[in-house]
């Protein structure tokens, strides 16, 4: 079936360090992808999301390509906020299916 | 616009008991879809609802069970609670004239069985 995986957590940046979670999937066929951000306490948001190959998602400056030959849908930030602190998943859904597929989550907390 | 929304936030229930989760989609959306999400693991699909039907169920065991009621809100019951159904159970609602991928994801129930 498919799976999705991310690079092991916690993650632990100064402000306006580099990021990077990197993120791999395994699928049948062509299904978008996301990135999804949990703050404590709180449920899901989409951050951003890629529909095929190729494409970048991008939000708050946030940033990920959908590739197809390495299936990976890596996150990248350039300068990192405190307020970046939060839980972040990755996640494929297909366009012939309901539900996604989630990551196990990367934790990144992010230091003034 | 009132976002999706659940009720009770926090549960704490003994083993062996049944647990009802409840859930209200977002304005104009009339399909639900429940994620359970273990402490430090991402979300895990449970079941979507869809006209009041099952539309589609992840690997859960019948211990789970769903409703969706006319006004679109839905319910999740879990029988003979187990330690391990200790989670946090997300709700998520879309519209089925929507995009496969837009889904609104709910605060969540946290539950544990003690």
């Amino acid at each position: 079936g498919d799976s999705v995986t991310q690079m092991e957590g916690p993650v632990t940046l100064s402000e306006e360090a580099f990021l990077t979670i990197n993120c791999t999937y395994t699928a049948t066929g062509y299904p978008s992808l996301f990135w999804y951000v949990q703050y404590p306490g709180e449920g899901l948001q989409l951050l951003l999301k890629a529909t095929k190959a190729d494409d970048k998602g991008s939000n708050k400056g946030f940033e990920a390509t959908y590739r197809k030959e390495t299936t990976s849908f890596h996150l990248e930030k350039g300068s990192v906020q405190v307020s970046d602190s939060a839980v972040y998943f990755c996640a494929l859904i297909h366009n012939y299916g309901q539900n996604f597929v989630f990551g196990p989550g990367t934790r990144l907390s992010v230091l003034p | 616009d009132a976002g999706v929304t659940q009720s009770p936030t926090h549960l704490i229930k003994t083993r062996g008991q049944q647990v009802t989760l409840r859930c209200s989609p977002k304005s104009g959306h009339d399909t639900v879809s429940w994620y359970q999400q273990a402490l430090g693991q991402g979300p895990q699909f449970i079941f979507q609802y869809y006209e009041e039907e099952e539309r589609q169920r992840g690997n859960f065991p019948d211990r789970f069970s769903g409703h969706q009621f006319p006004n679109y809100s839905s319910e999740l019951n879990v029988n003979a609670l187990l330690l391990g159904d200790s989670a946090l159970y997300l709700c998520a609602s879309s519209a089925a004239r929507d995009s496969y991928y837009e889904q609104y994801f709910g605060p969540g129930t946290r539950l544990t069985v003690t």
